[in-house]
């Protein structure tokens, strides 16, 4: 069955420091993968997604990410943190039967001064 | 373009009561799903339409847990009797056809809380 992993729970990072988000897929074919992002009270709103073509993929608000097939990851990169990046963020695959998302667990992110 | 939309943002209510959240997704979205997100983690599918059709309710607790989308437009989810365990948000997300290519949008959500 497919799954997504996010091996960090909470991350903190100052403001301009660089971002990286991991995320672990198990999925049999090729993937279509997700990022997405929710602040406090909000929905989800996408951040990127990758289905095929170049594994670099960039995305809103300055985040990128990168598939690498080898490693199962798909993990998310900002180069210069906001105070407003902090919120939660999601890494999601789509089920291949049907199209629902499957989401890991999130990674919560903090941003200090 | 309108998003989707959902309400009431914000329940509360005893266990045992019975509940009721509405979604209006984007117009002309064939597909709409709603998503059960706990506290702490990621959101789960509870039920997937397609036009007014049910394509995957397997998560969906049927003693519990009632879905429609009458004319294929907005959808009800109701939960009779609630469970402390059903303290969650809610999350409707509509999307034109279920294809490879097509994004999922989210509506705001409705947080539940059931004491």
């Amino acid at each position: 069955a497919q799954s997504v992993t996010q091996p960090d729970i909470h991350i903190t990072v100052s403001e301009g420091a660089s971002l990286e988000l991991r995320c672990n897929y198990s999925y049999g074919a090729t993937p279509y993968l997700f990022w997405y992002v929710q602040s406090p009270g909000q929905g989800l709103q996408l951040l990127l997604k990758y289905f095929s073509g170049d594994t670099l993929v960039q995305g809103i608000k300055g985040f990128e990410a990168e598939f690498k097939r080898s490693q199962s990851s798909f993990n998310l990169r900002k180069p210069s943190v906001h105070w407003s990046d902090a919120a939660e963020y999601f890494c999601a695959v789509r089920d291949n039967q049907g199209g629902k998302l499957i989401f890991g667990q999130g990674t919560e992110l903090s941003v200090k001064p | 373009e309108a998003g989707v939309a959902q309400s009431p943002r914000y329940k509360i209510i005893e266990k045992r009561q019975s509940v009721a959240f509405w979604c209006n997704p984007i117009s002309g979205h064939a597909t709409l799903y709603w998503y059960q997100q706990i506290l702490g983690q990621g959101p789960k599918l509870l039920i997937q339409f397609q036009n007014n059709g049910v394509v995957d309710d397997s998560q969906l607790p049927k003693d519990r847990f009632s879905a429609e989308r009458l004319k294929g437009v907005d959808s009800t989810l109701k939960i009779q009797p609630a469970k402390l365990e059903d303290s969650a948000v809610y999350l409707c997300a509509s999307t034109p056809d279920p294809s490879s290519y097509n994004e999922q949008f989210f509506g705001p959500g409705t947080r539940l809380t059931v004491l």
